[in-house]
């Protein structure tokens, strides 16, 4: 079975923290993905890399970044944590763009 | 712009057949995904398709028309593990490796 994991299920953090996510999946996969979702807007693509060190911006990359240096393991990282950063976040790893397999989720509060 | 349509929420009978569709407007088209979400879990993949007609995997079918940019994920049988989100996703043009999201629509089914 594809295992994607993420670090912590739940995370309440202060604002202007620097927050680290942490994801890593157990199928040599090339693709990885960051996402958040909230209620109504489906899922929307913070990050992804196809390759280690290789990454590329999604659709609403601002506030976010990210690092790639093993193949198995892709961060999510807040610079300085804001209150509409508060969100559920979806890491998930693909073979092919068209299945793509997601971890658990992490919900983040940022108070 | 691109964006995918699918209604927010659909409710069926225990046992019944429910549709559940999806248009897409995207700026290239390589194929139309289908996930399912249960409440507090991560997106799962359930089908893919790339050609027009009809794909069937168990209780669950997927159809895809190119020509009318519109798709739609058909559950037979209806049980109540089937209560979840279900969220279409276009792999469109821009980026080789991007899905684009439907916001998901949420399927309620009564005893």
């Amino acid at each position: 079975d594809v295992k994607v994991t993420q670090s912590s299920r739940y995370l309440v953090k202060r604002t202007g923290e620097k927050v680290f996510l942490e994801c890593v999946q157990d199928m040599d996969h090339e693709n990885m993905f960051w996402y958040r979702q909230d209620p109504g807007l489906g899922l929307r693509l913070i990050y992804f890399s196809y390759d280690v060190k290789m990454k590329e911006k999604g659709d609403i990359p601002e506030g976010y970044s990210v690092s790639r240096e093993k193949k198995e393991r892709f961060s999510l990282i807040l610079e300085s944590a804001s209150t509409n950063q508060t969100s559920m976040y979806l890491c998930a790893s693909s073979a092919r763009v068209s299945e793509a397999f997601f971890g658990q989720g992490t919900r983040l509060t940022v108070v | 712009g691109q964006s995918l349509e699918q209604p927010s929420e659909v409710t069926a009978v225990e046992g019944a057949i429910v549709q559940i569709n999806c248009t897409y407007q995207t700026s290239g088209f390589y194929g139309l995904s289908w996930y399912q979400q249960h409440d507090g879990g991560a997106p799962t993949f359930l089908s893919y398709n790339a050609l027009d007609g009809l794909e069937e995997t168990g209780r669950f079918s997927s159809f895809l028309s190119r020509s009318d940019s519109y798709g739609y994920l058909l559950l037979q049988e209806l049980q109540m593990k089937d209560s979840a989100s279900y969220f279409c996703a276009v792999r469109g043009g821009g980026s080789n490796y991007q899905l684009i999201w439907g916001a998901g629509t949420k399927l309620i089914i009564k005893p």
